[in-house]
């Protein structure tokens, strides 16, 4: 049982956009940045947004991120069949004094 | 741009000891910005923090693994090192380790992974 909470999967058509959810509680999400990564079928986990809504050096602006109190959410514009993948959002834990993930959630692309 | 690899055994026996190391490259592990970490996960499941570590050799660890992980770093070598102790099947997992930045509280590279089965 993960400690941050997303659904297990998502889907759109190309082009369309895709939100995927993530929700946390005071001690992770409600207090800290959230993260989200990105992992391609038997790859490493590649980070995609952090402090909420920065995007890295060479990730689409096709990916965005928000945050709203305790909960938060991954947004992809105009899907494409590379987005095709396993997201999971992460956040810093006060409680756990350590990093959290959320369970995952697989995107597929119709 | 920082490059991490694992190295270690991909079999280990049920109540045994699975130990990783983790070289870092393009960068020292001596560096203030970090701390370095390990992460697992287990076939078809999601991600767990599993530790991490400061190159001054302070520690950091998930409370429900806490009793069976050592984590260290060797600032000589430029890699860190986990220990897991008293295995089950339940370790089964690919093991990644990965650098994780102070500032921006991300896990910014990571290692490729390496498979880790435990089986009796």
């Amino acid at each position: 049982q993960s400690v941050l909470t997303q659904p297990p999967s998502a889907s759109g058509t190309p082009g369309q956009r895709v939100s995927i959810s993530c929700s946390g509680s005071s001690s992770n999400i409600g207090t800290n940045t959230v993260n989200w990564y990105q992992q391609l079928p038997g790859t490493a986990p590649k980070l995609l947004i952090y402090s909420n809504n920065q995007r890295p050096s060479g990730v689409p602006d096709r990916f965005s991120g928000s945050k709203s109190g305790t909960s938060a959410s991954l947004a992809i514009s105009g899907l494409q069949s590379e987005d095709e993948a396993d997201y999971y959002c992460a956040a810093w834990d006060d409680s756990l004094h350590g990093p959290v993930f959320g369970g995952g959630t697989k995107v597929t692309v119709l | 741009q920082l490059q991490l690899q694992e190295s270690g055994p991909g079999l280990v026996k049920t109540s045994e000891t699975l130990s990783l190391t983790c070289t870092v490259s393009g960068g020292s592990i001596s560096s203030s910005s970090y701390y370095w970490g390990w992460i697992r996960q287990p076939p078809g499941k999601g991600l767990e923090w599993i530790a991490n570590t400061y190159y001054s050799g302070s520690t950091y660890y998930n409370p429900s693994l806490k009793s069976r992980v050592t984590i260290s770093a060797d600032t000589l070598k430029d890699h860190f090192s986990l220990n897991l102790s008293s295995v089950t099947a339940a370790d089964t997992a690919v093991y990644y380790c990965a650098n994780y930045d102070r500032q921006r509280l991300v896990f910014d590279s990571w290692g490729q992974g390496t498979l880790v089965t435990v089986s009796s």
